[in-house]
């Protein structure tokens, strides 16, 4: 069974501060993908990043990070120096070559307070 | 570059009443459509997704249906509205899966209000 689990369901932290949105997942493909979108209070939820399980390369893009464990089953997003406009509510999804469904984890809201 | 469009973007409908929610992606072809649904806090539920015209699977029974008249073209509908069908429904399209990877872009979203 395919499983994504986000177990924070709300941060709040005040501007500047980093933070580290935490997903863990769990398939027995071995070939796989992982997802991070945000959903800002507009409602569309926007891509951010795809990773393959064969690639577990840390990425860096502006004040966002992704750090892909294989041996903790682990995905996790930072924000450094967290800004208002990061507030939003983050999903974390899986996608095996098996199904290629997207399985979804629940979310996290991320409140940034000024 | 690829475009997705969801109409209306609002809309408040009495228990009962059918409901036709539209969804168009312009700039590619053949692509893999999706129908979710999400209640006020919650998380995503996919409902329908779509590999091609008219081929529609649904994941979950309810009183919803979809369908896919044309390549870029994919829309839900129900004959009767229920008070449980209120939330905020979002499509989104995908390309042909290429080894598992299957990004999903997704539409501005439709907010369903059944009072």
């Amino acid at each position: 069974a395919q499983k994504v689990t986000q177990a924070q369901t709300e941060i709040s932290v005040v501007e500047k501060e980093d933070v580290t949105l935490d997903c863990v997942y769990e398939t027995r493909d071995t070939t796989y993908y992982l997802f991070w979108y945000k959903q800002p209070p507009s409602g569309e939820l926007v891509f951010l990043i795809r990773r393959n399980s064969f690639d577990e390369q840390n990425e860096i893009s502006g004040r966002y990070s992704w750090n892909f464990q294989k041996s903790t089953s682990s995905f996790n997003f930072t924000i450094t120096a967290s800004q208002v406009v990061d507030s939003a509510v983050y999903f974390c999804a899986l996608s095996a070559a098996s199904n290629y469904q997207l399985i979804w984890g629940a979310g996290t809201k991320l409140i940034i307070k000024p | 570059s690829q475009t997705i469009h969801q109409w209306p973007a609002t809309l408040v409908q009495p228990v009962g009443s059918p409901l036709s929610l539209e969804c168009t992606v312009e700039g590619t072809s053949n692509p893999n459509l999706y129908w979710y649904r999400q209640a006020a806090g919650r998380g995503l539920q996919l409902l329908f997704y779509s590999v091609g015209i008219g081929q529609i699977s649904s994941e979950v029974p309810q009183n919803l249906s979809a369908s896919r008249p044309q390549d870029r073209q994919f829309i839900l509908s129900s004959k009767k509205l229920l008070l449980s069908d209120s939330g905020f429904y979002l499509c989104a399209w995908s390309p042909l899966p290429r080894s598992g990877s299957n990004e999903q872009y997704f539409g501005p979203g439709t907010r369903l209000t059944v009072t």
